[in-house]
């Protein structure tokens, strides 16, 4: 079965660009989420989608959005780079059931540098 | 809120020798707790969880973690330290309410001398 990938594994931008980043999840898996890891910060989880719907949000601007497609691809978008932006964004997957946790698969992350 | 303190930045072992690692968690009920580890380059591995039941838990790779309420800690451990357990090591909390929402420590970069 295949891994989480994330699409593209290595991003540079300037400030105030955009950038979209792509998660295709493991095949069956419904729920992804979206952290931040960024040296200073740690990992910062970002949002989380289930069913096409943003389930849990984290403390980010609103600069920081997301989707999930009926595939359960997953895509995030930054609006305004700002240097601080510049992390290391890692996806993960999990195939919901129930309420209860589920082991998350995270990919290996897009690095993005804002210049 | 819930968080998760990792106190030691970094770790140094001998090959073969023992290892802890120290979590300490703040949550107001039983929490569900996560250990992780990411090599140079890669993206999060599972190392093991407790969710409820016996406090000492086994994952892979030969680690295992015991879950303390007392001491709000689950601190992972291993008996005898390969060269190739070199990596970052996070603690991970369950956010109530949130299913798939963790919190994560700081992480703690454990390197392993021959």
């Amino acid at each position: 079965k295949a891994g989480v990938t994330q699409t593209p594994r290595y991003l540079i931008k300037t400030r105030g660009q955009q950038v979209t980043l792509s998660c295709s999840p493991i095949s069956g898996h419904r729920s992804v989420s979206w952290y931040q890891q960024t040296p200073g910060q740690g990992l910062q989880f970002l949002f989380e989608y289930f069913s096409e719907t943003q389930r849990n949000k984290g403390n980010f601007p609103g600069r920081f959005s997301g989707r999930q497609f009926s595939n359960s691809r997953s895509e995030m978008n930054v609006s305004t780079l700002e240097l601080g932006d510049s992390a290391l964004y890692l996806c993960a997957s999990s195939f919901v059931v129930g309420s209860d946790y589920n082991e998350q698969f995270f990919g290996p992350g897009t690095r993005l540098t804002v210049l | 809120a819930q968080s998760v303190t990792q106190p030691d930045i970094h770790i140094t072992v001998s090959e073969g020798a023992s290892l802890e690692l120290r979590c300490n968690y703040s949550y107001g009920a039983t929490p569900y707790l996560f250990w992780y580890v990411q090599s140079p380059g890669q993206g999060l591995q599972l190392l093991l969880k407790y969710f409820s039941g016996d406090t000492l838990v086994q994952g892979i790779k030969g680690f295992e973690a015991e879950f303390k309420r007392s001491q709000s800690s689950f601190n992972l451990r291993k008996p005898s330290v390969h060269w190739s357990d070199a990596a970052e090591y996070f603690c991970a909390v369950g956010v109530s309410g949130a299913t798939n929402k963790l919190i994560f420590g700081t992480g703690t970069l454990l390197a392993v001398q021959p």
